[in-house]
This record gives C-alpha cells, sequence and structure tokens, in this order.
C-alpha cells in the first residue's frame, strides 16, 4: 500500500499567489515525521520543512507552511508569494518510528509546480 | 564545509560491468542513507547506515552493496550491472534519524547500456 500520496502530478500558478500542494500519509506508528522537499531542474534535492507528529502547531519556514492535520491524514504543503524560481519538483516524505529505526524516509511521486509570471 | 559530495556525477556502464559510487560527507553525521530516483518517480532507499560498521537493507537492495568503514564514507558498489539499475543515485546523511534533516548530495546519474 502506498504510504505517501501526492495526488497533483502537476501544478500551475501565477506569480506573487499562493499555491498548496497535497500529500496523504499512511501510518500506524503514532511516531513519524513528514518532510517536503524541492528538487529543482539541477536536479538536487533541497529540504523546505518538517513537521513531527507530536507537534502542536504547524511547521512554518518563511514563505513555506505546512498545514498539518493529523486526523485526516495530510500534510499539506503552502507556498505565499509564489515566485519564478518556485517552479520544480516537490516531494512530501514521512519517517516512520523513532529515530533509532534509522530515519528511513518514504517518498511521494512528487507535484511538478510551474510558476506562470 | 563541503556537505555531503558525491563521484562521479555520469556514468555509463555496460551490462554486466561493476562500479562503486562514492559519497562522503564532513558533518559528522551519524546517519547515512543511499536512495535511487527512477524517472518521474520519487526516491527509494536503497541501503542506511546509522553508524560505522553497521548498515541494513531498505525498500530496493537487490543487486546493490554498501559498506561503511568510517563515519565520513559511505560507498556503495554496483555488481553486474543491468538496464534496470539506470537512474539518479542520491547519497544522503543526517546526525540522527528523527527529527533531523537530511541532507543530500548532488546525485549521480547511471546510465546503464
Amino acid at each position: 500500500a502506498q504510504k505517501i500520496t501526492q495526488t497533483q502530478p502537476g501544478m500551475f500558478v501565477q506569480e506573487k499567489e499562493a499555491v498548496t500542494l497535497d500529500c496523504t500519509y499512511d501510518t500506524s506508528d503514532p511516531s513519524y515525521g513528514l518532510f517536503w522537499y524541492k528538487q529543482p531542474s539541477s536536479g538536487e534535492m533541497i529540504f523546505l520543512i518538517y513537521q513531527g507528529s507530536y507537534d502542536q502547531q504547524n511547521a512554518t519556514e518563511g514563505r513555506y507552511s505546512l498545514n498539518f492535520q493529523k486526523a485526516r491524514k495530510s500534510a499539506n504543503l503552502v507556498i505565499s508569494a509564489s515566485q519564478l524560481g518556485d517552479s520544480a519538483m516537490y516531494f512530501c516524505a514521512m519517517r516512520e518510528g523513532e529515530g533509532n529505526q534509522g530515519g528511513k524516509l518514504i517518498f511521494g511521486q512528487g507535484t511538478e509546480l510551474s510558476v506562470k509570471p | 564545509n563541503a556537505g555531503v559530495t558525491q563521484t562521479p556525477k555520469f556514468r555509463i556502464l555496460k551490462i554486466g560491468q561493476s562500479m562503486t559510487l562514492q559519497c562522503t560527507q564532513d558533518m559528522n553525521h551519524n546517519y547515512m542513507y543511499w536512495y535511487r530516483q527512477d524517472p518521474g518517480m520519487g526516491l527509494k532507499l536503497i541501503y542506511y547506515s546509522v553508524g560505522a560498521g553497521i548498515t541494513d537493507k531498505g525498500e530496493v537492495p537487490n543487486g546493490y552493496n554498501v559498506s561503511r568503514s568510517t563515519t565520513e564514507d559511505f560507498p556503495l558498489r554496483l555488481e553486474l550491472a543491468a538496464p534496470s539499475q539506470t537512474s539518479v543515485y542520491f547519497c544522503a546523511s543526517s546526525y540522527t534519524g528523527s527529527t533531523d534533516t537530511q541532507y543530500f548530495g548532488p546525485g549521480t546519474r547511471l546510465t546503464v547500456l
């Protein structure tokens, strides 16, 4: 069973507008972490934001925020005031269990975001 | 502070050849990982290590081997390369396995013909 689902293969957003990238996950482990990474066309993986399963507040990092809805098992990424440089592939990933299990990440298939001028 | 470095950046192998992908990190991270990314897909974990001398299989370990003799280095060995191993390979590291971010290397693009 797929554990991380990103249902939007591609998204378009107008420059300076906000955009939400969807991510749902499946786990029975009470302790887990959720990550978002950005992969521009150059190929590197860039960490954006992290949300722990026990965190009470939604994570924010600059223009990035994570809309964490635990009961619905969703962890959507919100990018405010989109910039042309935000055009990239975005991956949601989950770490199950406590850290001593190795911190293995399970990735979704990604959403390709295109920002239009 | 170079972070995570990988060599080579690109490589073409013939079927049946072997090679080692190198990965080095200078952040004194305990945890290291190897992922592969097939075209249009997310990353899948091949092997990981929680410290020198300790390695374990990930989701897609077949056809690969790893070793971790030092904290800094985590090479990935491909034996008897097959076309199915054509992929982009990423090495990553983190200080711990829990909330710490995994930092990725730039990747190695491997083609097996």
